[in-house]
């Protein structure tokens, strides 16, 4: 069974710091992944997906995530934190074995501070 | 706007009714899922239909039900309502009947319950 773990329920950074939100998954198959972000009173939105192409994979509004098999890990991270990136943000995997159901993580808030 | 509707965005009742919330999907979008976030419990998944037919079943309550109607919109319904029931009800769309290799689902902004 597929399962996704993040790392931290709440992270806190500065403006123009580094971004860093952690996502560790389990799968039986080889995964595919995904970042979804949710802003305050919206709905969730895909920021990025891993599809075994490219293990760095590029996203919007600068964010990137790379996915490291020997590490079961797909981190997420920003080089520098903007005011506007304040949201949730979850990890979501799935895989064949599940008929490509997403499951998706508990989720981090993150909060930038000015 | 990700182009999917729900309504009511709150709705607050008591224990023991029931209540209807509705989701119409991005237009072109065969399939509609259905989620519960809750604080302690995070996104479950609940049901998914694909033009019309039930595809896949998550942690649903039997006090639960959904249905896809003919027009692809769908409908979640609650009945004996519990404390424990008072969450954020998302749907969600999208093309193909599963989420493959893309991923990508489009939600909608949610119908906040609260039961008192």
């Amino acid at each position: 069974a597929q399962s996704v773990t993040q790392l931290g329920s709440h992270v806190s950074v500065s403006e123009g710091a580094l971004v860093l939100l952690r996502c560790n998954y389990s799968s039986s198959v080889p995964p595919y992944l995904f970042w979804y972000v949710q802003y305050p009173n919206q709905g969730l939105q895909l920021l990025l997906k891993y599809t075994s192409a490219a293990t760095l994979v590029k996203g919007i509004n600068g964010f990137e995530a790379e996915f490291k098999k020997s590490e079961t890990s797909f981190h997420l991270t920003k080089p520098s934190a903007h005011m506007s990136d304040a949201a949730e943000y979850f990890c979501a995997v799935s895989d064949q074995s599940s008929n490509y159901k997403l499951t998706f993580g508990k989720g981090t808030l993150l909060t930038v501070n000015p | 706007d990700s182009g999917v509707t729900q309504t009511p965005k709150h709705l607050i009742t008591a224990t023991g009714q029931r209540v209807t919330l509705r989701c119409s999907p991005r237009s072109g979008d065969l399939s509609v899922y259905w989620y519960q976030q809750s604080l302690d419990q995070g996104l479950q998944f609940l049901i998914q239909y694909y033009n019309g037919e039930e595809r896949a079943k998550g942690n649903i309550l039997e006090r639960f039900s959904a249905q896809q109607f003919p027009d692809l919109h769908s409908e979640l319904n609650l009945s004996s309502l519990e404390l424990g029931d008072s969450a954020l009800y998302f749907c969600a769309s999208s093309v193909y009947p599963n989420t493959g290799n893309t991923g990508e689902l489009f939600f909608g902004e949610g119908s906040r319950l609260t039961v008192l």
